[in-house]
């Protein structure tokens, strides 16, 4: 079974200090995976993903992630935080086999970023 | 480009009638898409998946009769909500992609409300 697990409920950092949103996975095989960003009241925004390459994946708004198949791990990382990030923030990994076409999304991390 | 687009944004029916959420892919031709619910403050839970020209698959739990999902073309898909509930009332998202190798692609949601 695949599926992607968000430790923290809500993570909470001050303007201009780095921020990080934790993300762990669990798949067979080599994972795709995906991080999302949701407003109030909106869908979900794509930032960024990594399927294959280098472990260090950039993305929009200027958040990055690191693959760690190590750890199995997906953590997503800013390092000088904006209020206007301030949002819900959803890991996914996509399913394996006959699956493949489904995403499977953690609980999703609330970010308060204070001025 | 990428976009997906929802209709209505918001609807607020009475019980017992039926509402009906159109999904559409812009400027591609998404060759899946999917049907998300979203409670306050949780994480997405996927309903169905839709594939052009065939009947949606539903996850389990949901309730196909309740939950009508027709996929028309490779642009528009619908989600109609027959005989709502109160019960009913929460945010739907829909998404699309356009390879086995892309992301998804989310529309803006729709909020219902059933009185």
């Amino acid at each position: 079974a695949q599926s992607v697990a968000q430790p923290e409920d809500q993570v909470n950092v001050a303007e201009g200090n780095p921020l990080t949103v934790k993300c762990t996975y669990s798949v067979s095989g080599n994972p795709y995976l995906f991080w999302y960003v949701q407003y109030p009241n909106r869908g979900l925004q794509f930032l960024l993903k990594y399927i294959t390459g280098d472990n260090l994946v950039k993305g929009s708004y200027g958040f990055e992630a690191e693959f760690n198949k190590s750890q199995t791990s997906f953590h997503l990382k800013k390092p000088s935080a904006l209020v206007s990030d301030s949002a819900l923030y959803f890991c996914a990994v996509r399913g394996r086999g006959y699956n493949f076409n489904k995403f499977y999304f953690g609980s999703g991390t609330k970010l308060n970023v204070k001025p | 480009g990428a976009v997906v687009s929802q209709h209505p944004s918001r609807v607020i029916c009475k019980s017992g009638t039926s509402v009906k959420i159109e999904c559409r892919s812009l400027d591609f031709q998404a060759t899946t898409m999917f049907w998300y619910r979203q409670f306050p403050k949780k994480s997405l839970m996927l309903m169905a998946t839709s594939n052009e020209g065939s009947k949606a698959t539903y996850e389990q739990g949901v309730e196909k009769d309740k939950f009508l999902i027709n996929h028309a073309s490779l642009t528009l898909s619908t989600l109609t909500v027959t005989s709502a509930h109160p019960e009913d009332s929460s945010f739907y998202i829909c998404s699309a992609t356009r390879g086995l190798q892309e992301t998804q692609y989310f529309g803006p949601g729709t909020r219902l409300l059933v009185l």
